[in-house]
């Protein structure tokens, strides 16, 4: 079973700053079945990056991924006030299906 | 549009079972396999198990297997997830979500709130 693992816990920002988050995977996982979201209290997570490194529809193009192998990032360019939230790295596995959450990164305002 | 919307707030005792539903729209139902993702307070996501609404196929998380089980109607495109024995751990937002290929989850239900308390 593949454990995600994402660094910091807690990442204190500025608006403006630029925000950098590690996912680190158990063993090597495909970079196709590597995914971020993001959550804000109260809410469901919103999907910002698909196969690492690719955009889902409508999110800002301050939000980058990157990563093979067992190490991925989330890149925030300049932080604007909304997106001070918690970040969540997510590998899909295939046989058998199984999904995995990171435990995330808490951005917040310093 | 696409909608998924969940069943209310649930308080239950230990050792007892909740039932929770998932309606959707806006789309085929038959044609996306369908997720439950929960979040105790405080805490991350967990992935529970998922259902295929075409043919009613179900994979669950190792550690849910034997308490949790996930059905559909097809007739009303809603989902079901059942958990038993629950316990205070238990208490969390159950999400459901369909998933988008490949295994993301763009479309998410408003969560229901289980609480599991004596």
């Amino acid at each position: 079973e593949i454990v995600l693992t994402q660094s910091p816990g807690t990442l204190s920002l500025s608006p403006g700053d630029r925000a950098t988050l590690s996912c680190r995977a158990s063993q090597s996982i495909s970079s196709s079945y590597l995914a971020w979201y993001q959550q804000k209290p109260g809410q469901a997570p919103r999907l910002l990056i698909q196969a690492a490194s690719s955009r889902a529809t409508g999110i800002p193009d301050r939000f980058s991924g990157s990563g093979s192998g067992t190490d991925f990032t989330l890149t925030i360019s300049r932080l604007e006030p909304e997106d001070f939230a918690v970040y969540y790295c997510q590998h899909y596995g295939s046989s058998p299906p199984f999904y995995t959450f990171g435990p995330g990164t808490k951005v917040d305002i310093k | 549009q696409v909608q998924l919307v969940q069943s209310g707030a649930e308080v239950k005792k230990p050792g007892a079972s909740v039932k929770l539903s998932c309606r959707t729209s806006g789309f085929n139902f038959a044609n996306y396999y369908m997720h439950w993702v929960r979040q105790a307070p405080g805490q991350g996501l967990e992935w529970l198990g998922l259902l295929n609404p075409s043919n009613g196929n179900t994979w669950f998380a190792q550690r849910f297997q034997g308490r949790v089980t996930m059905t559909s109607d097809t007739s009303t495109s809603t989902l079901y997830m059942e958990l038993s024995g629950l316990r205070s751990e238990d208490t969390a937002v159950y999400y459901c979500a369909r998933m988008e290929r490949p295994g993301t989850f763009v479309h998410w239900g408003q969560g229901s709130l289980v609480t599991v308390s004596s």
